[in-house]
């Protein structure tokens, strides 16, 4: 099937510790996302990546990590510099070269703190 | 600064009844709007894309609307089903549609 895919689907950690959110979609996508999502808030983009080997910060970029080294792949890790890591997580890919193109999304990654 | 606002920010609908669903925005370029559902715990799914100069979309039971002029664009629910109940996503488009900005969402919920 094709689609994109996020694990573990619920996370716990330890304050100091670092964690790191898989998301993998065989879509054949370039462009790839972080979002987090907090009750009664829209969701905000972390990093994006338009292409292997590149990416850029969003607008709540502080204390998130990300690589991109397959076009597959997109790892968001949440350091111990996010003050407030706990939320839902949303990994979306889309073809950023076609007009009007959709971003598809994981089913989320619930990260707690405890 | 880009925004989009919904409401209401929830609802309570009986079964079988209509409801409609609000976005107003300020976003600059115009690229296009969707309208996603997001079940509970789960990654958001679109329903329908509006461009510039389209009015009106339909997915089933579904139906969006677009005023450009305006920047408004409404969701409309028809004889609504238990698994309707979800919070519904308006999102914008900008800059060739790779610059996303996400309403709040509307948590909608269809009871017996």
């Amino acid at each position: 099937d094709g689609g994109i895919t996020q694990s573990p689907k619920y996370l716990f950690r330890k304050e100091g510790q670092n964690v790191t959110l898989s998301c993998e979609q065989n879509l054949n996508h370039d462009a790839m996302y972080w979002y987090r999502q907090d009750p009664g808030q829209g969701l905000r983009l972390i990093y994006y990546s338009q292409i292997v080997n590149d990416f850029q910060k969003g607008d709540i970029a502080e204390g998130y990590s990300v690589s991109r080294e397959k076009k597959e792949s997109f790892p968001l890790t949440v350091t111990s510099a996010q003050k407030n890591p706990t939320a839902f997580y949303l990994c979306a890919s889309s073809n950023p070269w076609t007009a009007n193109t959709e971003a598809f999304f994981g089913q989320g990654t619930r990260l707690t703190v405890v | 600064k880009n925004q989009v606002e919904q409401s209401p920010q929830s609802l309570i609908i009986l079964e079988g009844k209509n409801c409609t669903l609000q976005c107003n925005y300020t976003v600059s370029p115009f690229s296009n709007l969707r309208w996603y559902k997001q079940d509970t715990g789960r990654g958001p799914v679109s329903l329908t894309i509006m461009t510039f100069s389209e009015n009106t979309k339909s997915n089933g039971r579904y139906t969006a609307t677009l005023d450009a002029d305006t920047k408004q664009s409404s969701l409309h629910i028809t004889a609504s089903q238990l698994s309707d109940s979800a919070s519904y996503i308006c999102v914008v488009s900008s800059g060739g549609g790779n610059k996303l900005t996400f309403g709040t969402g509307t948590q909608l919920k269809v009871e017996l």
